[in-house]
């Protein structure tokens, strides 16, 4: 049973333009939503995370969205960068566990 | 050390051996998780300690997993009788008190089983 759910295995994105990473979630005891990003033989490293009491937090060219009443959260990367190519990671807490999702592969185009 | 050290970083067991997972953490980190990845799978919570409390342990997948955690540092994961299935990276993570925005993750330790 996924609590956290990434639909899409992979995005390619042009450099310059707007990545959106989308990831759903069922379970509604969950109250803090992160997003991790990982490289091939790294471990994942935090980028951003959100509270559920917020529909936004923004850190750079980062910025999350969660829609509570949908279950849903995404992640806006703007402009995308070719070191962004990387694999992102949805996740969620309820407590002092992090349940992840499947992830999804980033190609930024040149 | 400046960040959260696992070793060995490549192991290839045959099938029935054990093998044992070592994971340093960063200094003065309290809490200590393990996750697994399996090919074309998310990061799998297998077990975590926290401080001095009895770890949770819900995450592992059979009883040939354990885990221990000596005088709050170092942890070892130790998976017994190896089957192909137990093939994946195993990560661990530490992290100061309950700040979940803090987890650090090491390299991990890929295994093989052949």
């Amino acid at each position: 049973d996924q609590q956290v759910k990434q639909n899409s295995p992979s995005l390619s994105v042009q450099e310059g333009r707007i990545s959106i990473l989308n990831c759903d979630y069922t379970n509604s005891m969950f109250d803090y939503f992160l997003w991790y990003k990982k490289y091939p033989a790294e471990g994942p490293t935090f980028l951003i995370s959100i509270s559920s009491i917020k529909d936004k937090n923004e850190d750079g060219r980062f910025t999350v969205f969660l829609n509570k009443s949908a279950k849903h959260l995404s992640l806006h990367i703007v402009p995308s960068q070719p070191g962004d190519s990387a694999v992102y990671f949805c996740a969620a807490s309820a407590g002092d566990k992090i349940i992840f999702g499947k992830g999804t592969r980033l190609h930024i185009l040149p | 050390g400046a960040g959260v050290s696992q070793s060995p970083s490549n192991k290839v067991t045959e099938k029935g051996k054990d093998v044992e997972l070592r994971c340093d953490p960063i200094s003065g980190h309290t809490a200590l998780y393990w996750y697994r990845q399996s090919l074309g799978q998310g990061l799998e919570f297998l077990i975590y300690f926290q401080g001095n409390s009895a770890p949770d342990k819900s995450g592992l997948p059979s009883d040939r997993f354990s885990a221990e955690r000596t005088g709050g540092s170092v942890s070892t994961l130790t998976i017994q009788r190896t089957q192909q299935e137990d093939s994946a990276v195993y990560l661990c993570a530490s992290v100061q008190d309950r700040d979940r925005d803090g987890y650090t993750f090491g390299s991990g330790t890929r295994l093989t089983v052949v």
